[in-house]
């Protein structure tokens, strides 16, 4: 069963403003580490944040992660048209073997 | 350095014939994984492989069967395909299981009429 959940499921922002995107997740995890997914490629690793970690910064990307409430955010600044793709979390539980993956969310940033 | 390379890209089959999708890594990657994507359903992991040597199931195993057949390659088969097993497949590796960034291939896409 999938381990995470994204919301919102799909996100509509114009160019310059900032998405934010959030992940459930349900059992104790090790790392959580959020991918993109342009439109008919693969996924890309963007970030990784440790289960003792807090807030995590990349460029333009800033996760935060609440193990309290077995949730995490992906804030993207100043979107770009080029961000747009669908997002996903991914957990890897303290048993874990590989990482188990959310829906996503669909982002869309219009010029 | 190609990274994840999977083949097919696109393969139509009929409901009941066989096939293998192929991956290899050039990444001196120990794990190596296979995800389908649907529609809806985000990925769900298939099989995996922890290290060379090792294959175990992942959360939807029926209906496939994988071979490590070295370090570098992981292949997934298809015994008798059947209409549910059309999806997006995607190939994945990672130096080691656990905390580590997993790297996907660009996916293969099944049809099974």
């Amino acid at each position: 069963s999938q381990q995470g959940e994204e919301d919102p499921q799909a996100l509509s922002i114009q160019e310059g403003e900032n998405a934010t995107m959030n992940c459930s997740y349900k059992t104790s995890i090790n790392n959580l580490q959020w991918y993109r997914q342009n439109s008919g490629r693969g996924l890309v690793h963007l970030i990784l944040i440790r289960s003792n970690e807090r807030e995590k910064h990349s460029g333009r990307l800033r996760v935060t992660l609440d193990t309290s409430k077995k949730s995490s955010s992906l804030l993207i600044t100043a979107s770009r048209a080029a961000d747009t793709a669908s997002y996903f979390c991914a957990t890897v539980l303290n048993s874990g073997y590989a990482l188990n993956f959310g829906k996503g969310t669909s982002l869309l940033v219009t010029p | 350095n190609a990274g994840v390379t999977q083949t097919p890209k696109f393969q139509v089959l009929k409901t009941g014939q066989s096939m293998t999708l192929q991956c290899a890594q050039d990444m001196n990657h120990n794990s190596m994984y296979w995800y389908r994507q649907d529609p809806g359903m985000g990925l769900r992991l298939i099989y995996y492989s922890a290290s060379e040597g090792t294959t175990d199931k992942g959360e939807v195993p029926n209906g496939y069967n994988v071979s490590r057949l070295n370090k570098r390659e992981f292949s997934l088969r298809l015994e008798s395909a059947a209409p549910s097993q059309t999806s997006v497949y995607f190939c994945a590796s990672s130096e080691t299981q656990g905390v580590v960034t997993i790297y996907f291939g660009e996916g293969s896409w099944l049809t099974v009429v």
